[in-house]
């Protein structure tokens, strides 16, 4: 039972423009959610957070926006760059359950 | 200077054999994870340790075992080792309880033939 899906296989966006990935959850209770990155042969990286208590963080280039009532978020690149291609992840916990719960990944390809 | 180290990064061994990943964190960290990405991409968590102590077991078989010395290490076992455990296993840690992120290692990546 997928907690967190990721629809979107892979994405391809061409080098400054905008790219929106995007993530769905089923469980109400979650109340923190993150992006990671991930390039080959490598450990996920943190992106960016945002608690259940906010819709929205920005970090630079990154942004993340929450949906609640639609379970629902997603992780805006402006402006995309080659160096962003790689596999996105995006996770979910719940304070006190010692573990977080990820989705299938989206394969970004930034264009040049 | 890395925050969450696994030795090895590469490993390939027979069927039938027994491993061990190490992993070890110099962030501080109460908590550590041991999570596995299969073929298909996924990842998914395998045990949580918090001050040494198991948090979770997620339905892992019982092959594997994990052992936590200290708060700063936590290695993983396998005892007869199947094709199906051919995946690349990935250590975090992160500060308990906390909304906050968990650090990664650079995972290990196990074959068994």
């Amino acid at each position: 039972d997928q907690q967190v899906k990721q629809n979107s296989p892979s994405l391809s966006v061409q080098e400054g423009r905008i790219s929106i990935l995007n993530c769905d959850y089923t469980n109400s209770m979650f109340d923190y959610f993150l992006w990671y990155k991930k390039y080959p042969a490598e450990g996920p990286t943190f992106l960016i957070s945002i608690s259940s208590i906010k819709d929205k963080n920005e970090d630079g280039r990154f942004t993340v926006f929450l949906n609640k009532s639609a379970k629902h978020l997603s992780l805006h690149i402006v402006p995309s760059q080659p160096g962003d291609s790689a596999v996105y992840f995006c996770a979910a916990t719940l304070s006190g359950t010692y573990k977080y719960i990820f989705g299938t990944g989206t394969r970004l390809k930034v264009l040049a | 200077d890395t925050a969450v180290s696994q030795t090895p990064k590469y490993l390939v061994t027979q069927m039938g054999n027994d491993k061990s990943i190490k992993c070890e964190q110099n962030l501080g960290h109460d908590t550590m994870y041991w999570y596995k990405q299969d073929s298909k991409k996924f990842l998914k968590i395998m045990f949580s340790y918090n001050n040494k102590e198991l948090i979770i077991n997620e339905t892992v078989p019982n092959r594997f075992s994990p052992k936590s010395p200290d708060k700063a290490h936590l290695n993983l076992h396998i005892n007869s080792l199947e094709l199906g455990d051919s995946a690349v296993y990935f250590c975090a840690s992160s500060p308990p309880r906390g909304r906050t992120e968990a650090f990664f290692g650079q995972g290990t990546r196990l074959t068994v033939v």
